[in-house]
């Protein structure tokens, strides 16, 4: 398995409070995704990047803000946690230089907000 | 856009039987396919990846097939077992994302 690890894997927090998730690799790979599972709807993209200081939003961004300083690290925020934001969120990365390239993936991080 | 549906939401047949998933894409300009496995509070296993230029992929007793002209993926599971009970999910390359169904429950039956 890829080396992506992502903390913290349990949170619980309260309406209001800003929470930021960490999602690391070892893999040096070019592209890192944030995607949020609720039930019935499978993985849903919130933001990716495409390298350091690069990113794009995804189907589901409002109300989350990211950071990609290093290759290694990249920073999903909630500025102002919401009921709604209760999910496992799952951290990706992939190289994208060849076509037999997947997609690796974090154990993911359950949040609640209170 | 890109839209991925999977059906039947839910499927369960008794051990042994041969069973398809089906997924369903609506933009055929896609990079590659994923079929994807998820235990129950767990995270996800890459079952196989069939890129687009090709018609199918086999691991073991799974099989993988792709029609991007009409759309359409399969996920054939031969000699079902307990084991294979779990949530199956397709996902779709495209533009440097993933784009996924929402998955199918498989319960295998003893």
């Amino acid at each position: 398995d890829a080396g992506i690890t992502q903390s913290p894997r349990h949170k619980v927090t309260e309406t209001g409070t800003p929470v930021t998730l960490r999602c690391h690799q070892t893999e040096n790979h070019r592209y890192m995704y944030w995607y949020r599972q609720d039930p019935g709807h499978g993985l849903r993209l919130i933001h990716y990047s495409y390298g350091v200081k690069d990113t794009d939003k995804g189907e589901v961004s409002d109300g989350y803000s990211v950071s990609r300083s290093k290759t290694e690290d990249f920073l999903l925020t909630l500025e102002s946690a919401t009921s709604s934001q209760t999910s496992v969120y799952f951290c990706a990365t992939w190289s994208g230089g060849k076509s037999t390239d997947t997609q690796y993936f974090g154990p993911g991080t359950r949040l609640t907000v209170l | 856009k890109q839209e991925v549906t999977q059906i039947p939401a839910a499927l369960s047949v008794p051990e042994g039987e041969n069973l398809v998933l089906n997924c369903s894409f609506t933009d055929s300009a896609i990079y590659n396919l994923q079929w994807f496995r998820q235990d129950p509070g767990k995270g996800l296993t890459s079952l196989l990846l069939i890129q687009s230029s090709q018609r199918e992929q086999t691991s073991g007793r799974l099989n993988a097939s792709l029609d991007k002209s009409s759309g359409r993926s399969t996920l054939y599971i031969a000699a079902s077992q307990p084991g294979d009970s779990a949530t199956y999910l397709c996902a779709v390359y495209s533009n440097y994302q993933l784009i996924w169904g929402a998955g199918t429950k498989l319960i295998i039956k003893p």
